[in-house]
């Protein structure tokens, strides 16, 4: 079955300093990863995507994540972090081989950016 | 590119009243969209997945009869909250990805619907 955790429900950085979201998945398939940002009261931005080829991602906003398949993980970083990064961070999978058309979705982690 | 629009954003309405909420893509074809519900501080629960011409098809627990979607064309997917009561609110959002991309590419969404039910 698919899954994906991402295990912190809040993170608290400092402003200047980098950041960490981490997500872990698991499919039976290649995995289709992607982040996703949401602001107060309004829809998903993407962020940023795995498909296949560099492991190493980069997306908007500066963010960038680093597909590893021995640790199914694809955690979601920043070097410097600002004030305005301060939003809801949701990681997602879906089976690349698999006839699901949907998107598994984690619970979603709390990213506060003090200044 | 690739954006949806979402609308209303916000509805305050009667308990028994029906609300229709629409998503369109505005500059892209959408043979998929996806319609989710959103709890307070927690994370996103998918209601069904519309096809353009088809049936949607729901999520286990989701009432069909109760949320009536319908995707009549590739750039419009709307969802009927039928009979709305209290335990309806919510924040709904839908999200469209464009075809024939075997999943590859990602959902786009539009910015949510606040639905409160006095």
């Amino acid at each position: 079955a698919q899954s994906v955790a991402q295990p912190e429900d809040q993170v608290n950085v400092a402003e200047g300093n980098p950041l960490t979201v981490k997500c872990t998945y698991s499919v039976s398939g290649n995995p289709y990863l992607f982040w996703y940002v949401q602001y107060p009261n309004r829809g998903l931005q993407f962020l940023l995507k795995y498909i296949t080829g560099d492991n190493l991602v980069k997306g908007s906003y500066g963010f960038e994540a680093e597909f590893n398949k021995s640790q199914t993980s694809f955690h979601l970083k920043k070097p410097s972090a600002l004030v305005s990064d301060s939003a809801l961070y949701f990681c997602a999978v879906r089976d690349g081989g698999g006839n699901n058309r949907k998107l598994i979705w984690g619970l979603g982690t709390s990213l506060a950016v003090n200044p | 590119g690739a954006v949806v629009s979402q609308h209303p954003s916000r509805v305050i309405c009667k308990s028994g009243t029906s609300v229709k909420i629409e998503c369109r893509s505005l500059d892209f074809q959408a043979t998929t969209m996806f319609w989710y519900r959103q709890f307070p501080k927690k994370s996103l629960m998918l209601m069904a997945t519309s096809n353009e011409g088809s049936k949607a098809t729901y999520e286990q627990g989701v009432e069909k009869d109760k949320f009536l979607i319908n995707h009549a064309s590739l750039t419009l997917s709307t969802l009927t909250v039928t009979s709305a009561h209290p335990e309806d609110s919510s924040f709904y959002i839908c999200s469209a990805r464009e075809g024939g991309t075997g999943g590859r590419q990602p959902q786009h969404f539009g910015d949510g619907t606040r639905l409160s039910i006095l």
